[in-house]
């Protein structure tokens, strides 16, 4: 059974500081990783789809990595912004499904 | 290109009623989905339809709660007799493309809507 944490649950960094967002999985069959943001009442937001064939993908200042040996992804945010602010998270879609398992998700507080 | 939207925003019902929520998924998109959070707890997958044919139905957690895609555009979920415990955000997602060759692609990015944020008094 696929298993999704996110890990730190809550994170406060100065504004500009570069930061690291981790997603670890327990199955390493999957098809595709999804990042996204989520802010206070609202929905989600896709910011990046790495599919399983790819080491990593780019958006911006965002860059997402994947190890599917290790079951690990990272989302990488650089000179982070007070509008980076929200709930990131990570969702994997495994074999045969084409259904999301999602992490508990990082609150980021970007403080200017 | 508008994106997934969802009807109500909020409903607050009590106990025992019926509620039925809608989701409109992005035009062309032919898989829709439901996931729910729960208060404290992570999204969690519920049903996925291929155009009007339900594909898995493994997240459902009861037969309080049916969901239908008559003619492959917009769902709904109906929730009848609706329980304290089924309270939280239920969110919709489409993306456009069937897997045909086994393995995913960038089509397959889920867009979400904004949820519908239910609760059971």
């Amino acid at each position: 059974k696929q298993e999704v944490t996110q890990i730190p649950a809550a994170l406060s960094v100065p504004e500009g500081e570069n930061l690291v967002l981790n997603c670890s999985f327990t199955d390493s069959a999957i098809y595709n990783l999804q990042w996204f943001r989520q802010d206070p009442g609202k929905g989600l937001t896709s910011l990046l789809l790495i599919q399983s064939s790819q080491r990593e993908q780019t958006s911006g200042r965002l860059n997402a990595s994947l190890d599917k040996s290790s079951g690990r992804s990272t989302l990488y945010i650089a000179a982070s912004q007070p509008g980076d602010s929200a709930t990131y998270l990570c969702a994997v879609s495994t074999s045969g499904t084409y259904k999301y398992i999602f992490g508990t998700g990082t609150r980021l507080k970007v403080l200017a | 290109e508008a994106g997934v939207t969802q009807f109500p925003s909020h409903s607050v019902i009590e106990k025992g009623q019926t509620v039925t929520l809608r989701c409109d998924p992005i035009s062309g998109h032919d898989n829709l989905y439901w996931y729910r959070r729960v208060m404290g707890k992570e999204i969690k997958f519920l049903l996925h339809f291929v155009k009007e044919s339900k594909q898995d139905e493994s997240g459902m957690p009861n037969n309080r709660f049916l969901a239908e895609r008559t003619g492959g555009t917009y769902s709904t979920l109906k929730v009848q007799p609706a329980e304290l415990e089924d309270s939280g955000v239920y969110f919709c997602a489409s993306s456009r493309q069937v897997r045909t060759s086994g393995r995913g692609g960038p089509r397959e990015t889920q867009y979400f809507g904004p949820g519908t944020r239910l609760l059971v008094l």
